[in-house]
């Protein structure tokens, strides 16, 4: 079962900020959260990763809580190559014998 | 250069046939899986393999069987195909520790008429 609830969809305006929020109140001290995005037709890709301090790539950025239990993935212009189906998972450090469990993520649209 | 490969990327066939698909990964990782992911779109774990050995399986059909041949390859053999066995397929592979990120492969989709 997944670890984290997210909003099923959420829109937004072209080149607009989108803030994709997710809870995840059982994490613990060594889950890193990850965030992947499904584009259409395409396999999961990952956007961004963080553990306790707030994280830039080039793609997003990553908001964590102060006590960790929700975090905000950040798009800072969406574009219409955002629209995609995104997905924040809890991954523990030492992930040996357990796996990502992906839950049904926040479908973004995004209008043009 | 694509870091994680499967092949076929479409695969249509009739029950009962026995069907592979093929996976390979670039990337140097230790660890490799396969999803299904249904027309509901949800993605589930099947298959988890570390250094060539199985160390997740989830409750999947036993039609299904998994093979690596070495860590950068996991194929996905599946006996007595039924129609319910239509998704698209993805291998995935990750390093054991620390981010761990998962890198995906482009997904096989595979229909059974």
């Amino acid at each position: 079962d997944a670890k984290t609830t997210q909003p099923n969809s959420m829109e937004s305006n072209e080149e607009e900020p989108v803030h994709l929020p997710c809870n995840h109140s059982t994490i613990s001290g060594t889950d890193y959260i990850h965030w992947y995005r499904q584009l259409p037709s395409q396999g999961p890709e990952y956007v961004i990763h963080g553990l306790t301090s707030n994280v830039n790539n080039r793609m997003a950025s990553l908001a964590i809580a102060e006590d960790r239990k929700s975090s905000t993935l950040i798009l800072h212009r969406a574009t219409l190559r955002d629209a995609a189906v995104y997905y924040c998972i809890l991954r523990p450090w030492d992930n040996y014998g357990q796996n990502f469990v992906f839950g049904p993520g926040t479908r973004l649209s995004v209008l043009p | 250069d694509t870091a994680v490969s499967q092949t076929p990327k479409y695969l249509v066939t009739q029950m009962g046939n026995d069907k592979s698909i093929k996976c390979e990964q670039n990337l140097g990782h230790d660890t490799m899986y396969w999803y299904k992911q249904d027309s509901k779109k949800f993605l589930k774990i099947m298959f988890s393999y570390n250094n060539k050995e199985l160390i997740i399986n989830e409750t999947v059909p036993n039609r299904f069987s998994p093979k690596s041949p070495d860590k950068a390859h996991l194929n996905l053999h599946i006996n007595s195909l039924e129609l319910g066995d239509s998704a698209v397929y993805f291998c995935a592979s990750s390093t054991t520790s620390g981010a761990n990120v998962l890198t995906f492969g482009a997904g096989s989709r595979l229909t059974v008429l």
